[in-house]
């Protein structure tokens, strides 16, 4: 099946540092999603990509459709304690087994206030 | 709206028991999904369906099945519990083939 490495698994950062994570994947995909998980809960939808080369933000968050198709990263600025959780890339391909996403292994983000 | 809703949140089964999750979603998402997570290996999808009375094997569906007779419910059911099957589920349903997922809550299962 697909493969997507997401990268780094973990990271400890201080209050206020910016975040960057990234998946890559050994297939093409036409959309790419990004999701947080907090403790006890289903993941959430942060955002979605759907064009080859899209940037696009959600507040602090900004999160890249990479040119290739095969891999996108998600920043996050000025990080808060409230950014503490695991995030998702996952992503799906056009053509048969379109109907799934296939989900990176997650990036855990603590924050030290 | 409630959503996508999971029963039960947490169970524990004796090995060779079996037991049903349900799920339910509110939003007429003909497609639904269930996930399993175990820790540090993100999400693996058991099984899907495009629509009632569809549907189809994901990448781990040994052990499970399903069956969609609503357009609401997509129940997962586990025949034969192994303690390898004890995980967090999570149903999630969505509207297009390619439009935002939404997840339940999950139920965290253990097998003894």
């Amino acid at each position: 099946g697909q493969q997507l490495n997401q990268s780094p698994q973990s990271m400890f950062i201080q209050e206020g540092e910016d975040v960057s994570m990234n998946c890559t994947s050994s297939s093409i995909f036409n959309t790419w999603l990004w999701y947080k998980q907090e403790p006890g809960e289903g993941p959430v939808l942060l955002i979605a990509l759907y064009k080859a080369g899209e940037l696009t933000s959600n507040g602090r968050l900004t999160a890249q459709f990479g040119i290739t198709r095969k891999d996108s990263f998600l920043n996050i600025s000025a990080s808060i304690p409230s950014d503490v959780g695991i995030y998702f890339c996952a992503g799906q391909g056009g053509g048969a087994g379109s109907y799934q996403l296939t989900f990176g292994k997650g990036t855990k983000l603590s924050v030290i206030p | 709206n409630a959503g996508v809703t999971q029963t039960p949140k947490f169970r524990i089964l004796k090995i060779g028991q079996s037991m049903t999750l349900q799920c339910t979603q509110d939003m007429n998402h003909n497609y639904m999904y269930w996930y399993r997570q175990d820790p540090g290996m993100g999400l693996k999808l058991i099984y899907y369906s495009v629509g009632a009375g569809i549907t189809d094997k994901g990448e781990v569906p040994n052990g499970y099945n399903v069956s969609r007779s609503t357009t609401e419910d997509f129940p997962l059911r586990l025949e034969l519990a192994a303690p390898s099957q004890t995980s967090v589920y999570f149903c999630a349903s969505r509207e297009l083939r390619a439009g935002e997922l939404f997840f339940g809550e999950g139920s965290r299962l253990t097998v003894l």
